[in-house]
């Protein structure tokens, strides 16, 4: 969805090394999500914002930060990359209330070495 | 533990024929339920969901869903495959409560539609 978008679309890194992943979108949502997907695992929620002052932990937020910059931007950190943190990860964006579904950006997907 | 399973890997079909991708949940009270899916090298796309209401709902391309209360069940369904619909399919439950609201997504199902 052009809506959501990610850079960069792919990244190789080697361990130790910082690592920020960017998201933004122009649909006006207040609520943003970050998750990793992983072969035969689904998604899992690392962060998530309801608006810019709101920051929550996902179920697997170790080895994670984020930054809300802004109501349309919100991106996600990896202070000292581990591989075990290779996997593909997208940003979702959603509106108002609980039953609302995400659009999803297109992702990125992240090597380390 | 609150979980999603979609029991099947993969599902083959072939162009034409009906196609079900099946999804079971373990939550607790009334959950959201949503089905996504993702093409290759694409972020997911929402496909339908099940709030409240009559037990079939109805979605993008032509898919449906029938939530089942006694079964746990939200299978998403399709009369007739078509090529274009193979790819990657996802469960997801939504569990609210008083503190917010938690999105579970099964591992994911393949759906392979041969011409």
């Amino acid at each position: 969805d052009a809506d959501v978008t990610q850079t960069p679309r792919n990244r190789i890194t080697k361990t130790g090394k910082r690592i920020m992943l960017e998201c933004s979108q122009t649909k006006g949502h207040d609520r943003m999500y970050w998750y990793r997907q992983d072969p035969g695992l689904g998604l899992r929620l690392i962060y998530y914002s309801f608006d810019v002052k709101d920051i929550n932990k996902g179920e697997i937020s170790d080895g994670y930060s984020v930054s809300r910059q802004a109501q349309a931007k919100f991106s996600l950190s990896l202070e000292s990359a581990i591989p075990n943190q290779t996997a593909l990860y997208f940003c979702a964006t959603s509106v108002g209330n609980s039953y609302n579904e995400q659009f999803f950006g297109p992702g990125t997907r992240l090597t380390v070495l | 533990a609150q979980s999603v399973a979609q029991p099947e890997d993969q599902v083959n079909v072939a162009e034409g024929n009906p196609l079900t991708v099946k999804c079971t949940y373990s939550v607790s009270g009334n959950p959201y339920l949503f089905w996504y899916v993702q093409y290759p090298n694409r972020g997911l796309q929402f496909l339908l969901k099940y709030i409240t209401g009559d037990n079939l709902v109805k979605g993008s391309y032509g898919f449906e869903a029938e939530f089942n209360k006694s079964q746990t069940s939200f299978h998403l369904k399709k009369p007739s495959a078509l090529v274009s619909d193979s790819a990657l399919y996802f469960c997801a439950v939504r569990v609210v409560n008083t503190g917010g609201f938690k999105t579970i997504f099964g591992a994911g199902t393949r759906l392979f539609v041969k011409a």
